[in-house]
């Protein structure tokens, strides 16, 4: 059974940082490229940014690009986000969601975590 | 950046009702980048339709996805009780990925 579990989130004040972390199971991960998709309370979806199956290939979104770091251990089936300089607005529930591919572009997302919560607050 | 605008935002249905969802891209996506996706309280996204019409693992037949180029359309064709939630339409083509603000579907 494919599982994906996110932990690290919790309550942090602007400008610190966090790291996100994404443990996978059930399905052989360095097949598979990964993402982080947030969610603010009440608010739609928002694509956070993706990695290849081999660290090739990464993006960001705008919002959070030069603030946040993709990285993935492919010996430890392990996804991260290194969260810098936080604002209020990055607070969410964010999702690690499995790509059925070795690209995170061109593909939807077939797998996904329950999420962890990050709040910025002072 | 791909904008997609989902229409109504909200729709009052009641079981064994045939339900229409709307998506619509600034620019034109290819049908193989366009997917739905199924989120019910405090619960993760759920993969419905990739490829614009093909039904992921598990899905019922009931729900159809149809379009092409800026339109598509999310189809539920009778409506069962553990179908209300809110549904997202996404595009994966370029990057940043995109999703489409929500349309919830409410018993009525």
């Amino acid at each position: 059974e494919v599982q994906l579990v996110e932990s690290g989130g919790g309550l942090v004040q602007p400008g610190r940082s966090l790291r996100l972390s994404c443990a996978a199971s059930g399905f052989t991960f360095d097949d598979y490229a990964l993402v982080w998709v947030r969610q603010a309370a009440g608010k739609g979806l928002e694509w956070v940014s993706g990695i290849s199956w081999d660290s090739g290939s990464i993006g960001y979104a705008d919002s959070v690009q030069g603030r946040f770091t993709i990285s993935r251990d492919n010996a430890q089936n392990s996804l991260f986000l290194q969260m810098y300089s936080l604002r209020p607005e990055d607070s969410a529930l964010y999702f690690c969601a499995r790509s059925p591919y070795g690209d995170y572009v061109g593909f939807p997302y077939d797998y996904w975590g329950q999420g962890t919560l990050v709040t910025v607050s002072s | 950046e791909i904008v997609l605008t989902q229409s109504p935002g909200t729709l009052s249905l009641s079981p064994g009702e045939r339900a229409a969802l709307s998506c619509r891209a600034s620019q034109s996506v290819s049908s193989t980048s366009l997917a739905w996706y199924q989120q019910k309280p405090g619960q993760a996204p759920r993969l419905l339709i990739y490829g614009a019409s093909s039904r992921a693992t598990g899905i019922p037949d009931r729900f159809s996805g149809s379009g092409s180029g800026t339109d598509f359309t999310l189809t539920i064709s009778r409506l069962e009780p553990e179908d209300f939630a809110v549904f997202y339409c996404q595009q994966h083509e370029s990057s940043p990925s995109t999703f489409g603000q929500g349309t919830k579907l409410e018993i009525k």
